[in-house]
């Protein structure tokens, strides 16, 4: 199975971006890279997702390398309300092994006001 | 609105007393999969299920049942619970790997 890389912390401060790494170097051709966070004390909430090309929503954007084995979610001006564990997962579109997720540690974002 | 709704919130139980917590979703979602969290370790996949009648392991299967009788709905069965099962418990749902949508968590406790 694919398996993420999260740094297990980060901390910002208020109204900065925010730039949080996930390393995926086994990521398979048919994996979109999901990003979901969980605030305390709820379960986890989707953020965003892509398969190659960067996304933006309201919430973050997502940056993915060229060559797919890394991806940043970008926070572009954190708030309190987005302290949280945010999690980077794979998940397979097709072939073996598809619903079969990993979710790792996560990160834990701290932000400072 | 949109939900997954999971039964009971928190359970307090003991050793060997046959235990289920529901899981049900109003979105006619074919995916359906159970969590458990616990402290350092993050979110782990008991149980999934791609459609009706079709269920497989996750990572941490060993002591837990499932079944898949209707779409809606996804169980998660503890046929003899034991302490070590004492973790908070997520079910979540999802269709054509679109993202999921996760219950509020189940607390169970075994003593």
């Amino acid at each position: 199975d694919a398996k993420t890389t999260q740094p297990n912390s980060m901390e910002s401060n208020e109204e900065e971006p925010v730039h949080l790494p996930c390393n995926h170097s086994t990521i398979s051709g048919t994996d979109y890279i999901h990003w979901y966070r969980q605030l305390p004390s709820q379960g986890p909430e989707y953020v965003i997702h892509g398969l190659t090309s960067n996304v933006n929503n309201r919430m973050a954007s997502l940056a993915i390398a060229e060559d797919r084995k890394s991806s940043t979610l970008i926070l572009h001006r954190a708030t309190l309300r987005d302290a949280a564990v945010y999690y980077c997962i794979l998940i397979r579109a097709g072939g073996t092994s598809y619903g079969k997720l990993t979710f790792g540690q996560g990160t834990i974002l701290t932000v400072h006001p | 609105e949109a939900q997954v709704t999971q039964n009971p919130r928190y359970l307090i139980t003991v050793t060997g007393k046959k235990l289920t917590v529901t899981c049900s979703q109003n979105m006619n979602h074919e995916y359906m999969s159970w969590y458990r969290q616990d402290p350092g370790l993050g979110l782990r996949q008991i149980y999934y299920s791609m459609n009706v009648e079709v269920t497989d392991k996750g990572d941490v299967p060993e002591g837990y049942k499932v079944s898949r009788k209707e779409k809606r709905n996804f169980p998660l069965i503890l046929e003899s619970p034991s302490p070590n099962q004492t973790s908070l418990y997520f079910c979540a749902s999802s269709s054509g790997g679109q993202p999921q949508h996760f219950g509020d968590g189940t607390r169970l406790s075994i003593l």
